[in-house]
């Protein structure tokens, strides 16, 4: 089956730095997503990676390993507005997002 | 960036009753969108891909005769939810796929549409 696995709850300390790590065991691989969600909004997209490496986007970083199933998102200098759920999306061989099921990320003063 | 938008943002329906979901690539054309169910603290699940001209691709679960969609252009998909139960209460979202540079994909979400059962 196609698996996503991310940690369920994070919580970090404003101005600091945090990893959001995500394995995956998918059908084929087209690409990684981050994806950040606010309550009660829809996903504002974040990151692609298709290739290993890592992906830099001002504060936010993503990395991808597709030897090991394996990414994470990496956030600097952390501000309030950071809070927020993670998702960790793998597209499939046939082109289709397989979600993780989050990550919430609570920011403390 | 792709815009995607969603019509109406939210709507309260009865018991019952048909309501209908549009969903548009504003700026792009989208052969293929996506609709997406969350409840909440949940994880987006998948309904249906629906393709430009073709019927829809249903997921396992999902009953393709209450939930019917409509690809009718490039541009516009509908997702009508028939005979509304207080079940089907949800956070409704479309995507669409827009292919960037080589062959790389992004996918731009709606900003969902929160639908309230009766």
């Amino acid at each position: 089956g196609q698996n996503i696995d991310q940690p369920t709850e994070m919580t970090a300390t404003e101005g600091a730095i945090v990893q959001i790590n995500c394995t995956y065991q998918t059908s084929g691989f087209n690409g990684l997503f981050w994806y950040q969600q606010h309550a009660g909004e829809a996903p504002t997209f974040l990151s692609y990676n298709v290739l290993d490496g890592l992906e830099e986007k001002g504060r936010f970083s993503s990395f991808l390993s597709r030897s090991k199933g394996y990414s994470y998102l990496l956030l600097k200098e952390l501000q309030m507005k950071d809070s927020a759920s993670y998702l960790c999306a793998v597209m499939d061989s046939n082109y289709q997002l397989i979600w993780g099921a989050g990550t919430k990320l609570i920011i403390k003063p | 960036g792709a815009v995607v938008s969603q019509h109406p943002s939210w709507v309260i329906c009865k018991s019952g009753t048909s309501v209908k979901i549009e969903c548009r690539s504003l700026d792009f054309q989208a052969t293929t969108m996506f609709w997406y169910r969350q409840f909440p603290k949940q994880s987006l699940m998948l309904m249906a891909t629906s393709n430009e001209g073709s019927k829809a691709t249903y997921e396992q679960g999902v009953e393709k005769d209450k939930f019917l969609i409509n690809h009718a252009s490039l541009t516009l998909s509908t997702l009508t939810v028939t005979s509304a139960h207080p079940e089907d209460s949800s956070f409704y979202i479309c995507s669409a796929n827009a292919m960037t540079s080589g062959d790389s994909y992004e996918q731009y979400f709606g900003p969902g549409t929160r639908l309230t059962v009766t």
